[in-house]
């Protein structure tokens, strides 16, 4: 059973621009949730998708936003994007409800 | 939310037990105690969960105290490859909103 995939793994964009993550869940997972991760500030939670619907969204800038598909595929995106913004990004996928998060290997976003 | 507290680093003899403990004295009756750990740049990895029972996995074993106050992992038998940063979390079923706090970073020595 293929595991949770994201893409891409690396990148590295200038302030200003904007960029779009894809996450691509195990099959039969209809959660997904995005989480960012920082040296500073830890993991935190971003937001998470069930059925396409945004059902949590944890404390960040209207720049962050989500998206996920019929097919349960995601994407976040993030607009403007500052020095701040360099991080691991990190999506999990789970059967709807379970605690149990099964989370891809991260795309690492550098911001210059 | 409950929140949870684990002290932010601790060390361990390989071979040896590890014990992992956090603090969880606002966990209402509804939530249950997940741990996770998330070796060096890779994305966390589930351990165990429980609400009020003792649980064991091939893993590691979660010890809930009575009051459902505090819960101390352990992980039987350490190995170099046990090395991570562990976290316990106090989680809702029905919100699906797992959110980490700093965890305890584990080191276990030769």
């Amino acid at each position: 059973k293929a595991g949770v995939t994201q893409t891409p793994r690396y990148l590295i964009k200038t302030r200003g621009q904007q960029v779009t993550l894809s996450c691509s869940p195990i099959s039969g997972h209809r959660s997904v949730s995005w989480y960012q991760q920082t040296p500073g500030q830890g993991l935190q939670f971003l937001f998470e998708y069930f059925s396409e619907t945004q059902r949590n969204k944890g404390n960040f800038p209207g720049r962050f936003s989500g998206r996920q598909f019929s097919n349960s595929r995601s994407e976040m995106n993030v607009s403007t994007l500052e020095l701040g913004d360099s991080a691991l990004y990190l999506c999990a996928s789970s059967i709807q409800n379970t605690g149990e998060l099964f989370f891809g290997e991260g795309s690492r976003l550098t911001v210059l | 939310d409950a929140k949870t507290t684990q002290p932010p680093s601790m060390d361990c003899a390989e071979g040896r037990a590890a014990n992992l403990p956090c603090n969880h004295s606002t966990i209402s009756g509804n939530e249950y105690v997940y741990w996770y750990r998330q070796i060096h740049s890779q994305g966390p990895q589930y351990i165990i969960h429980g609400l009020k029972n003792n649980e064991t996995n091939e893993m590691a074993s979660l010890i809930i105290t009575e009051d459902r106050k505090s819960s101390t992992l352990i992980l039987p038998h350490a190995t170099l490859r046990d090395t991570a940063v562990y976290y316990c979390i106090a989680y809702l079923y029905n919100n699906n909103d797992m959110r980490f706090g700093a965890g305890t970073r584990l080191t276990v020595k030769p």
